[in-house]
């Protein structure tokens, strides 16, 4: 299985600060990654597919790079509705694999 | 808009099997994967499996053995069966659907917290 790493664990902002999260792959994946949004007691939310491609209705401050082995997650401006924690999954391989999860909270 | 919907017992004694089932509306069942993925409480998401519509299944090989994913077209529901749980099996369930451009999944339910306890 391609085992998948996150930095931070956690990270405390404020509104309108920027955020980068960063996700490792333990094996290429080239552009085959996702990063999810969940809010406590809901279920993940798909944001961007194929490491940088938003999805519909997902605002723009959120965006994703990277390839390979290394991967980014920014939000540019961080709203209050951003306060939930972010997963990247590897969508290369059987099985899919996702994180640990990365919490942003309130500063 | 595709809605999913979980259904299944919360608690499940250890050593038995745990049976979910996901209902789908407001889209076609047809033509994609159905997935289910498990969540335990504070960790990350786990895939467990899904299933094609027309039937062919594929399962995580950490879980392949315990692990059957079968589908009802003519109710567009679809199905998970755990066998010998553990408490280890403990978590919140989802259903998802697999999108059309690969291994990752657009729509899901709210997901159902099945615990096992005796």
């Amino acid at each position: 299985d391609i085992q998948m790493t996150q930095s931070p664990s956690s990270v405390s902002a404020s509104v309108g600060d920027r955020v980068t999260i960063t996700c490792r792959a333990s094996q290429g994946i080239s552009s085959w990654l996702a990063w999810y949004q969940q809010k406590p007691g809901k279920a993940p939310k798909l944001l961007i597919s194929a490491a940088s491609s938003l999805q519909s209705g997902v605002p723009s401050r959120f965006s994703g790079s990277g390839s390979g082995t290394e991967f980014t997650l920014t939000i540019s401006s961080l709203q209050p509705d951003d306060f939930a924690t972010y997963y990247c999954q590897q969508a290369n391989s059987l099985p899919p694999t996702f994180g640990p999860g990365t919490k942003v909270d309130f500063k | 808009q595709v809605q999913l919907q979980e259904s299944g017992p919360g608690l499940v004694k250890p050593s038995e099997t745990l049976s979910l089932t996901c209902s789908v509306s407001g889209g076609s069942i047809s033509n994609y994967f159905w997935s289910w993925i498990r969540q335990p409480p504070g960790k990350g998401p786990e895939w467990i499996g899904y299933i094609y519509y027309g039937g062919s299944a594929n399962y995580n090989p950490s879980l392949k053995s315990r692990v059957t994913i079968s589908a009802d077209t003519s109710k567009k529901q679809f199905s998970l069966k755990l066998t010998s749980v553990t408490a280890a099996d403990t978590a919140v369930y989802y259903c998802a659907r697999r999108a059309v451009a690969g291994n990752i999944f657009d729509y899901w339910g709210q997901g159902t917290l099945v615990t096992v306890s005796s």
